[in-house]
């Protein structure tokens, strides 16, 4: 099946820091990237949608400055986490879809964001 | 808005035991339904789905039945296993055929042999 890689899968950074994770479409073309975010206990909450070539849309209440979202191939989205705070701590997970196929999205394993 | 409520777990069972993880979901329209599982150290995987009233996904030996009288969705399977030991995830798309997907908190089973 599709695989989708997802690093690195534990960051711990201090406070001011910016991180950058990396989502890979390994064996398809991802036209939709998502990145969401989960606190313990909570659900996957959507953070933005991003698009090969185009600016990501952001959900409501994400700040777009703080997460930085990039597309820039149809095989790669990253996410970067600016001027990381303590409260920016929490697990960090992305999917892609193949445009054919929108009902399935394909997951990374997950990042544990750990800021001091 | 729409949200989807899940049973809290943990879920602990012995192998061969009977399972059944409740979902209910609020949506405008009629969204698509789903069980999403992610074992130790992977993403999330499909597991089954459901678009439209009374249809019932299935994989694996996990079914769901999608109920919009009562809008729910609850994952049943009728002998768990040691490997099916993961963190199940409901999920719902947004009616219009969005691949935005809203989804409950998890919930993780273990099975023990």
């Amino acid at each position: 099946g599709a695989v989708v890689s997802q690093h690195p899968s534990r960051v711990i950074c201090k406070s001011g820091t910016s991180v950058k994770i990396e989502c890979r479409s390994l064996d398809f073309q991802a036209t939709t990237m998502f990145w969401y975010r989960q606190f313990p206990k909570q659900s996957l909450m959507l953070m933005a949608t991003s698009n090969e070539g185009s600016k990501a849309t952001y959900e409501q209440g994400v700040e777009k400055d703080k997460f930085l979202i990039n597309h820039a191939s149809l095989t790669l989205s990253t996410l970067t986490v600016t001027s990381a705070h303590p409260e920016d701590s929490s697990f960090y997970i992305c999917s892609a879809s193949r445009s054919a196929d929108w009902e399935k999205l394909f997951f990374g394993s997950g990042t544990q964001l750990s800021v001091l | 808005g729409n949200s989807v409520t899940q049973m809290e777990g943990p879920v602990t069972l012995s192998e061969e035991a009977f399972l059944t993880i409740n979902c209910t979901y609020t949506a405008t329209g009629y969204p698509s339904l789903f069980w999403y599982v992610q074992y130790p150290g992977e993403g999330l995987q499909l597991l089954l789905k459901a678009t439209k009233a009374d249809d019932k996904g299935s994989n694996k030996g996990f079914e769901a039945t999608y109920r919009k009288e009562t809008t729910s969705f609850h994952l049943e399977k009728g002998s768990v296993q040691v490997s099916d030991s993961a963190v199940y995830f409901c999920a719902l798309s947004h009616p219009g055929g969005s691949e935005k997907l809203v989804f409950g908190k998890g919930t993780k089973l273990t099975v023990n042999p």
